[in-house]
């Protein structure tokens, strides 16, 4: 049973535009969601976190939206870039275990 | 500063040997967890190592077995290997074990199984 259901499973974005992944959970004891960028041949690495006593939180181009009473946060991803082509993964923590999503693969187009 | 290192990057083996992945830790970090990736999937949970002593593990089976050693760096180690057990094998580690500030990923050893 898949704990963080995540999508869409791929986006095509043009430059400039924004990029928009959502992920809902059921698990109300997860307690820490971060978002994970993956290029192809190397691990994920941490892109922005956020907790749930928090709504929103921004980092440069990137932007956590969490919604604790539906169960769901979205990453966006503002002003798209060929650069940000790569899989993105939600995840969500209880304990010391990170539960994924099965992940989204952004094309942006120049 | 260094970050997670693993080793080998790739690796082939026949179904039903054995195999030991090695995982190099960053700097100041003391806990150290490893994931399965299959092919198009999220990573998933295997277990965790802090202090030496594992702490906690995920729905795998006994033939998944790991050690860390004094300097943190750890070993994954899989008996038995099915052609299922494929995948892309990550070590992250983090400076706390709840892993909270964020873990740091290696960039995986990519084991095929044949």
């Amino acid at each position: 049973q898949q704990q963080v259901k995540q999508s869409p499973q791929s986006l095509i974005v043009q430059k400039g535009g924004i990029s928009i992944i959502n992920c809902a959970y059921e698990n109300t004891a997860f307690d820490y969601f971060p978002w994970y960028q993956q290029f192809p041949g190397k691990g994920p690495a941490l892109l922005i976190a956020i907790r749930p006593d928090v709504s929103e939180k921004k980092e440069g181009r990137f932007t956590i939206s969490f919604n604790k009473s539906a169960k769901q946060f979205s990453l966006h991803i503002m002003d798209s870039q060929p650069g940000d082509s790569a899989t993105y993964f939600c995840a969500a923590l209880q304990g010391n275990q990170f539960y994924f999503g099965t992940g989204t693969s952004l094309t942006v187009i120049p | 500063e260094t970050g997670v290192t693993q080793s080998p990057t790739h690796l082939i083996k026949t179904r039903g040997q054995q195999v030991t992945l090695r995982c190099s830790s960053q700097s100041g970090h003391n806990t150290v967890s490893w994931y399965q990736q299959a092919l198009g999937q999220g990573p998933q949970f295997i277990f965790q190592y802090y202090r030496e002593e594992e702490n906690g593990r995920g729905n795998f089976p006994p033939r998944f077995s790991g050690l860390q050693f004094p300097n943190y760096s750890s070993e994954l180690n899989v008996n038995a290997l099915e052609l299922d057990d494929s995948a892309l094998y990550l070590c992250a580690s983090s400076d706390e074990q709840g892993g909270r500030g964020g873990y740091t990923f290696g960039s995986g050893t990519r084991l095929t199984v044949v």
